[in-house]
């Protein structure tokens, strides 16, 4: 059974610093994504990494992917207050429409 | 483009009342699901349709939770009789059925509580 495991669950940082949130999956798998979750709302796609050493980044995020280390990070750099949310990564266990297996979430707060 | 709408927003039953929720996914797209997340925990996955068939079920909990599709297009998921664990939120999903477009597309969510 595919598990996810996302740390930490909690983080609290103050604006302008850089932090990186840690996903780690038990089994082989092809498709890695992360979502952002503003409360009560829908989860909002960041990042679809496909591949080992995929790196992709939008503003101030960077997420990255190492397939052998079974391991992504999600990369904050001089952090905003609109950054405050959870994030989530989500495991697919086989290439193309398969169930999404979720970590736990980061819940994100960032101080003025 | 329209995205991925749920109904309702919220609902509040007592137990052993039944409630049904709705997904309209987006337009074309053939693959829908649903996962749930109760208080506390991670995003679960219940089930899969590949247009009005059942994929993969083995999220589902028990035989309380039903769920269907009609002609392949929105999608239900009824709780008869509903008990306190089932409150949570519901969470619909759809994607292409080709090419990079796998990529799930997540509703808003049904804020379910059991009374």
């Amino acid at each position: 059974e595919l598990k996810v495991e996302q740390n930490p669950l909690f983080l609290s940082m103050q604006e302008g610093k850089n932090y990186t949130i840690y996903c780690n999956y038990s089994t082989t798998s092809d498709r890695l994504y992360w979502y952002r979750q503003d409360p009560g709302k829908s989860l909002e796609s960041l990042f679809v990494l496909l591949s080992n050493g995929a790196v992709k980044q939008e503003g101030r995020l960077m997420a990255s992917l190492d397939t052998k280390a079974r391991l992504s990070t999600l990369h904050i750099t001089a952090a905003v207050h609109d950054l405050s949310a959870t994030y989530f990564c989500a495991v697919e266990s086989n290439f193309g429409n398969e169930k999404l297996t979720f970590g736990t979430g980061t819940r994100l707060t960032i101080i003025p | 483009e329209a995205g991925v709408t749920q109904f309702p927003s919220h609902s509040v039953i007592e137990k052993g009342q039944t409630v049904t929720l709705r997904c309209d996914p987006i337009s074309g797209h053939d693959n829908l699901y649903w996962y749930r997340r109760v208080m506390g925990k991670e995003i679960k996955f219940l089930l899969h349709f590949v247009k009005e068939s059942k994929q993969d079920e083995s999220g589902m909990p028990n035989n309380r939770f039903l769920a269907e599709r009609t002609g392949g297009t929105y999608s239900t998921l009824k709780v008869q009789p509903a008990e306190l664990e089932d409150s949570g939120v519901y969470f619909c999903a759809s994607s292409q059925d080709w090419g990079e477009g796998n990529e799930q597309f997540f509703g808003p969510g049904t804020r379910l509580t059991v009374l």
